[in-house]
C-alpha cells in the first residue's frame, strides 16, 4: 500500500541552526502539507503546496519556514534558524485531490531543539 | 480559537461495547469532516470521512454521523476492540479550502 515517508524520524539540533525535514509523498498525489504537533497539544496546520507553490499557510508559518519540492518526489520543510519552541512532531501529508478526499500522513519527524 | 472541539479528552469502554466519540465545530464553512486515529510516535491514520451532503457514513465497525444544524459529528465504533485504543482526532475542511483543522483529540481506552 502506498504511503508517505518522512526522514529522519528524529532530529536533534541546536538553537539557531537550520534544519531540513524531508518527505516523499504518495506518487500520484498533487497536494502536499506540513502539520506539526507540539507535545500535549493539537495537530496544527502549517502550509499547503500545490503546483509548485504555496497555496495556503498558517500564521505559524513565518519567514523562518520554507517549503520546496526540489524534484518530482521529495517535499521538504526548512526551518532557517530554529528556536526552542519549534520542538514538535512534524507531519507531512499528501492528498490526491483538493476536495472531499482524505489526506495521508507520514509517520512524522520528531524535532528537538536544544 | 477552537474551531473544532472534542470536549472529552478521554473515554474508557469495555471490549465489545460501543464507543461514541463526539466532535463539535463552529465554522459553518466546514463541509468535509474526517476522523483520524493516532498511536504514540506515529502519524494520524485516516479512518472515515463524511461530506456535508450526507448525515451518515458507515465503514465496517465505524460509523460517522453528522448533524449540520447542531454543528456536531460523532464516531461510533461497534464492537470496540482493544486494538482501537488510541487518540482519535476529528478534522474539518472548509469549502474549497485545502487544509484540515484538527480537534484536540480524545484518548480512547478499550478495556479487555
Amino acid at each position: 500500500e502506498p504511503e508517505v515517508t518522512q526522514t529522519p524520524s528524529h532530529q536533534v539540533t541546536q538553537m539557531g541552526q537550520e534544519v531540513i525535514l524531508r518527505c516523499v509523498p504518495i506518487s500520484n498525489h498533487l497536494y502536499f502539507y506540513w502539520y506539526r504537533q507540539i507535545l500535549g497539544q493539537k495537530v496544527e496546520f502549517l502550509v499547503s503546496f500545490y503546483n509548485n507553490e504555496i497555496s495556503e499557510k498558517s500564521e505559524i508559518f513565518d519567514d523562518q519556514f520554507s517549503v520546496e519540492r526540489p524534484d518530482g518526489s521529495n517535499f521538504t520543510l526548512k526551518i532557517r534558524s530554529t528556536k526552542l519552541e519549534d520542538s514538535a512532531m512534524y507531519f507531512c501529508a499528501s492528498r490526491v485531490e483538493q476536495l472531499n478526499t482524505e489526506a495521508f500522513f507520514g509517520q512524522g519527524t520528531r524535532l528537538t531543539v536544544v | 480559537d477552537q474551531q473544532v472541539k472534542q470536549n472529552s479528552p478521554s473515554l474508557s469502554v469495555q471490549e465489545g461495547r460501543i464507543s461514541i466519540l463526539n466532535c463539535d465545530y463552529t465554522n459553518s464553512m466546514f463541509d468535509y469532516f474526517l476522523w483520524y486515529k493516532k498511536y504514540p510516535a506515529e502519524g494520524p491514520t485516516f479512518l472515515i470521512s463524511i461530506s456535508s451532503i450526507k448525515d451518515k457514513n458507515e465503514d465496517g465497525r465505524f460509523t460517522v454521523f453528522l448533524n449540520k444544524s447542531a454543528k456536531h459529528l460523532s464516531l461510533h465504533i461497534v464492537p470496540s476492540q482493544p486494538g482501537d485504543s488510541a487518540v482519535y482526532f476529528c478534522a474539518a475542511s472548509p469549502n474549497y479550502g485545502q487544509n484540515f483543522v484538527f480537534g484536540p483529540g480524545t484518548r480512547l481506552s478499550v478495556l479487555p
